[in-house]
């Protein structure tokens, strides 16, 4: 069974880079065919997709985030992370970590981790 | 337009049937995938493609399209269906995703 899991600092002070991994069970992220994902959702709110990275393969980020976000994976480990540089508290949200596919959107989450910027 | 729109709200009454709706110009393209959220849980994609369920979900919910329209239907509501619902697609360039902000779906 597919699982994913979010880890990282709960609390980020402001102006600093909030750095995330999500660790994969169940599949290898080198197999391909997916693509890794990370999502976020502010407090009692919807949902905003950050970015993709395919393994061997591009990625691409949401133009509110591009100059910002940096999304990277490491098959080895079978984790895939996320850095977010420059926080301000409107980067205060739940990160989710997601399996996704083209024909499909996305069918494996991660519990979410919330993330806290603080000043 | 690089967005997808949802009603905030919806109501129904237990055992009847509902429609949650998504509308953007992607959507005219490429097919929407549906999630259900409930407080504290993560989202559960519970539609994909043209009409498809992933293993596990009851067949209460099926899923439509029409031009720049997708729906989400659930045929005889239960109670354990009231949820956030929120709709993804890709936008016009087919790299980037977009998502609906989301429709509360209560049951009477």
């Amino acid at each position: 069974q597919v699982q994913l899991q979010e880890s990282g600092p709960g609390l980020v002070k402001s102006s600093q880079t909030l750095s995330l991994t999500c660790t994969v069970s169940g599949y290898s992220i080198s197999s391909g065919g997916y693509f890794w994902s990370w999502i976020r959702q502010y407090p009692g709110k919807g949902l905003e997709w950050i970015g993709n990275m395919f393994h061997n393969g591009p990625t691409y980020h949401t133009s509110s985030l591009k100059s910002r976000v940096s999304i990277s994976l490491d098959a080895s480990k079978n984790q895939f992370s996320l850095k977010l540089s420059s926080v301000t508290a409107a980067d205060t949200a739940i990160y989710y970590c997601a399996r996704g596919r083209t024909s499909t959107g996305f069918d494996y989450w991660g519990q979410g981790t919330p993330v806290t910027v603080s000043s | 337009s690089s967005e997808l729109t949802q009603d905030p709200a919806v109501s129904v009454a237990l055992g009847h049937t509902v429609r949650i709706t998504c509308q953007g110009d992607s959507l005219r393209k490429y097919f929407a995938s549906w999630y259900q959220q409930k407080p504290g849980q993560a989202p559960l994609l519970v539609l994909y493609g043209n009409d498809n369920r992933p293993s596990g979900i009851p067949d209460r919910f099926s899923a439509s399209s029409s031009g720049n329209t997708a729906s989400l239907t659930i045929t005889g509501a239960q109670a354990e269906d009231e949820a956030d619902y929120y709709c993804t697609s890709r936008d016009n360039s087919g790299n980037h995703w977009l998502f609906g902000g989301g429709t509360r779906m209560t049951v009477l």
